[in-house]
């Protein structure tokens, strides 16, 4: 069974300090994503990752950056938290098989509180 | 600009009332369509991959079928274990590995 492991299940953090969430898969899978998910919006994606050291902007990736230095981490940063980064944020990763559509593997989760 | 749009938005059942959720689509070119289940405070869950039309997949109570416009995800006899969040999402040829997702339907079934 695919694994996608994230560092914390619960995180309180101030404003202005620089926040990092980590994700770990055990599948050798290409990609990596991540989300954060608020009620009432859904998904967003907000950075993407198809290799290491390779990323591309998601759809809101104002006030993030990510990581990937290894092909099975996927680290998402916060450089300057806010309050309207207060969410749940969650990491998947899927293959590049060959031409065939691939399914998204999710982590359980990271519930960021910014105060 | 790939679009995902899933009705009802919540859906509450009695237990064994079978019903089905719909998930309607527009993609340029589907590569696939994906069906997930969330419980609350936890990541969405993989359910099915659909690839063309008039495909169907089947696990335990859920089926999944997909015509050109939209997929069903239906429901057979459904116990209060089925309640959570079901997601819908598409991906298209030429979108290097995203996903659209839909918003979800809340499902509760009472026992």
């Amino acid at each position: 069974d695919v694994k996608v492991t994230q560092s914390s299940r619960y995180l309180v953090k101030r404003t202005g300090e620089k926040v990092f969430l980590e994700c770990v898969q055990d599948m050798d899978h290409e990609n990596m994503f991540w989300y954060r998910q608020d009620p009432g919006l859904g998904l967003r994606l907000i950075y993407f990752s198809y290799d290491v050291k390779m990323k591309e902007k998601g759809d809101i990736p104002e006030g993030y950056s990510v990581s990937r230095e290894k092909k099975e981490r996927f680290s998402l940063i916060l450089e300057s938290a806010s309050t309207n980064q207060t969410s749940m944020y969650l990491c998947a990763s899927s293959l590049i098989p060959g031409g065939i559509s691939y399914e998204q593997y999710f982590g359980p989760g990271t519930r960021l509180t910014v105060t | 600009e790939d679009q995902v749009t899933q009705s009802p938005e919540a859906l509450r059942l009695q237990e064994g009332e079978s019903s089905s959720l719909n998930c309607s689509y527009t993609v340029s070119g589907l590569r696939g369509l994906f069906w997930y289940r969330q419980d609350p405070g936890k990541g969405p869950e993989f359910l099915f991959t659909l690839y063309s039309a008039g495909e169907e997949k089947e696990k335990e109570r859920l089926k999944a079928t997909l015509t050109k416009k939209e997929s069903f995800l239906h429901i057979t006899a459904p116990k209060p274990e089925d309640s959570a969040t079901y997601l819908c999402a598409v991906q298209a040829h030429t979108n290097a590995g995203k996903s659209t997702f839909g918003d979800g339907t809340t499902l509760t079934v009472k026992p």
